[in-house]
């Protein structure tokens, strides 16, 4: 039950596009399609922002896309804005238990 | 509307125990799984235990297995943690979730827990 790797930190300007990774192995993001990526600003409860690998939940912008490839899972955010600026985790199901990322802080320049 | 509404967090020196509850609203409770996650002081989140809608199965994370117990009265809408044999490690955010698939969908506002001498 390892974390799953991300990046500690990615940055871009208003408009740019970001892409987190989160990888993990074949026993948990590459063996099933249950990905989902948390979107959490300090001292807040963590929100859903992608669920099953790419599906987005009502109510969160468009902007927010995510994918998979292998032991890869990716959260891209498009058209970055000043409230996007927050950490972000990723968490995979992995057969009898959960596994989430280490966390990346998500800096708006 | 979803509401989940955690309690029974507070000090407690290591070597003892505290039991968190999370009050369900809003859902058919029974249907769903449930988890718990914790994120202690300025670090990530980390899943803790998890039990199905029927209070069959559970599942726990290997740092707290043998430790702590989920467990859930879908009579009363709540879900529980008891935490034995509490370590400093274990200080922490305890967050419930209310699970749809293989994703923690809603989180309650959550429960701090403190161990220390």
């Amino acid at each position: 039950q390892s974390a799953l790797t991300q990046p500690r930190s990615v940055s871009g300007s208003p408009g740019q596009s970001v892409t987190i990774s989160c990888t993990g192995t074949s026993s948990d993001v590459g063996g099933y399609n249950y990905v989902s990526w948390y979107q959490q600003y300090p001292g807040k409860v963590p929100k859903l922002m992608i669920y099953d690998v790419s599906k987005r939940p009502s109510g969160v912008p468009d902007r927010f896309s995510g994918s998979k490839s292998g032991n890869t899972a990716s959260l891209t955010i498009s058209g970055l804005q000043a409230e996007d600026e927050a950490d972000y985790y990723c968490c995979s199901y992995a057969g009898t238990s959960y596994v989430f990322g280490t966390g990346t802080q998500v800096t708006v320049l | 509307e979803v509401q989940l509404l955690e309690s029974g967090g507070g000090f407690v020196q290591p070597g003892g125990s505290l039991r968190l509850s999370c009050a369900a609203s809003g859902f058919t409770f029974s249907t769903y799984a449930m988890s718990w996650v914790r994120q202690a002081p300025g670090q990530g989140l980390e899943w803790v235990s998890a039990i199905s809608g029927d209070g069959a199965v559970t599942y726990h994370a290997d740092s707290v297995k043998g430790r702590f117990t989920i467990s859930r009265d879908n009579s009363r809408n709540t879900l529980y943690l008891q935490m034995n044999s509490l370590r400093g490690e274990d200080t922490a955010v305890y967050y419930c979730a209310k699970q749809v698939g293989g994703t923690h969908v809603y989180w309650g506002q959550g429960t701090l827990v403190t161990v220390s001498s």
